[in-house]
């Protein structure tokens, strides 16, 4: 059983340049967020998606875009990579329903802009 | 907008004996999820406890048990009989109700020391 699983595990980026961040899930969860993890300030939502088709911003949605073609995969691009997105990253799932569960995290993308 | 809040950016606990990590929270709803999250230095986000806002009765899981005080939202953790495999990184979290929206917040996190 895989769980949620992201790629790639690190990466480093010039400022500029643009990647997409991989996750996907086996679980058929309909609720699929991205978070990212700076020093001291926790985990702050970026985007999440309540099922394919259907995206929204979170708390930090600016520099970054997603999409949500299937119920398993729910990509992360960043447009133009600056060095305030050197961060590390985490791709997370759960059911629609918060009386079936919590959010289960893939192992994270630590990412450096340079 | 709900917050979370976890006022001890450190502690440390020697080894055997037991330590409570502190959260607060800041919420009009009355029904609501809590939890705690264990972050290890490989970075894998552990879950450690649940709690179900309406059950008066506090979680438990072996050595980890909360205090859970809905009044004065008030949410920690004490770990007992620590061992050197609790040390990490301990993040408190608060999901709404909503089926819908930004429902999962996350406090600052506590860094927990287990000393032999």
């Amino acid at each position: 059983n895989a769980g949620v699983t992201q790629t790639p595990k690190f990466q480093v980026l010039k400022t500029g340049q643009s990647m997409t961040l991989q996750c996907a899930q086996d679980m058929n969860h309909e609720y699929m967020s991205w978070y990212r993890q700076d020093p001291g300030m926790g985990l702050r939502l970026i985007h999440y998606s309540v099922g394919a088709g259907i995206t929204d911003q979170g708390e930090v949605p600016n520099g970054y875009n997603v999409s949500r073609s299937t119920t398993e995969d729910f990509p992360l691009r960043l447009l133009s990579a600056a060095p305030s997105q050197t961060s590390v990253y985490f791709c997370a799932s759960s059911y629609w329903d918060p009386r079936t569960g919590t959010q289960y995290f893939g192992p994270g993308t630590r990412l450096l802009v340079l | 907008a709900q917050t979370v809040t976890q006022s001890q950016p450190e502690m440390s606990v020697q080894e055997a004996e037991t330590v409570t990590l502190s959260c607060t929270y800041d919420t009009s709803e009355s029904d609501y999820y809590l939890f705690w999250y264990k972050q290890p230095p490989s970075r894998q986000m552990i879950l450690v406890i649940r709690q179900e806002a309406y059950k008066q009765q506090n979680a438990t899981e072996n050595r980890f048990s909360v205090n859970f005080q809905k009044a004065a939202k008030s949410f920690s953790l004490k770990i007992s009989d620590s061992q050197l495999g609790d040390a990490a990184m301990y993040f408190c979290a608060y999901r709404s109700p909503d089926n819908y929206g930004q429902n999962f917040v996350f406090g600052p996190g506590t860094r927990l020391s287990v000393l032999p």
